[in-house]
């Protein structure tokens, strides 16, 4: 079955070191993945994304990185700040109608 | 100048009652969706519009209606609301790709 899964539910970082955070997907067929970052009391803001036809995407101190042949997907953070503590989850759109498959979701504490 | 706007953001009522959950976009997306959060935090869409009309509907109980006026507005009214639907309700938007989402509504059955 169809199945957007992540290794570790819960992340601990000190402060300025960087974070990653791993995602498991099972659908062949994706072609576009996306991270959203939730913050307490709020929706699941974009963060980053990446097609199926890239293995690396940077943005401002986050990096995605797409492994096809494992399907698995990481998000890099860089110099983690305080700011970051959020649940962080990554999603695959597997070309149903617009549908997206959200992952179980990893809570980053950042410690000062 | 919020592009996806949910109202109320509370919502607690007994077991029964209907209730209805507010969505509006102002980025001009054709396409909206209703998700469900529980308390683990495991998101689930439940349904998907495009152009007022039904494109997704997720094995979600018929209690659930949602109700697209325009292609700026996609509502869901529950009818006999139940322990089980306490979550967090959370709408979004999409052009393409990339969802938008509305800053959620907690509802709680009591």
């Amino acid at each position: 079955g169809e199945n957007v899964g992540l290794h570790l539910p819960t992340l601990s970082v000190q402060e300025g070191d960087n974070s990653i955070i791993n995602c498991a997907y099972s659908n062949s067929a994706s072609d576009y993945f996306i991270w959203y970052k939730q913050e307490s009391g709020k929706g699941p803001q974009f963060i980053i994304d990446i097609r199926s036809n890239m293995d690396k995407r940077q943005g401002q101190r986050v990096t995605v990185l797409l492994n096809k042949t494992v399907k698995h997907l990481s998000l890099q953070i860089a110099a983690t700040q305080p700011g970051d503590s959020a649940v962080y989850f990554c999603a695959e759109n597997n070309n149903q109608g617009g549908k997206l498959i959200f992952g179980q979701g990893t809570e980053l504490s950042v410690k000062p | 100048d919020t592009a996806v706007s949910q109202t109320p953001k509370y919502l607690v009522t007994q077991m029964g009652n209907d209730k209805s959950i507010k969505c509006e976009q102002n980025l001009g997306h054709d396409t909206m969706y209703w998700y469900k959060q529980d308390s683990k935090k495991f998101l689930k869409i439940m349904f998907s519009y495009n152009n007022k009309e039904l494109i997704i509907n997720e094995t979600v109980p018929n209690r659930f209606s949602p109700k697209s006026p325009d292609k700026a507005h996609l509502n869901l009214h529950i009818n006999s609301l139940e322990l089980g639907d306490s979550a967090v309700y959370f709408c979004a938007s999409t052009n393409f790709d990339t969802q938008y989402f509305g800053p959620g509504t907690r509802l709680t059955v009591l």
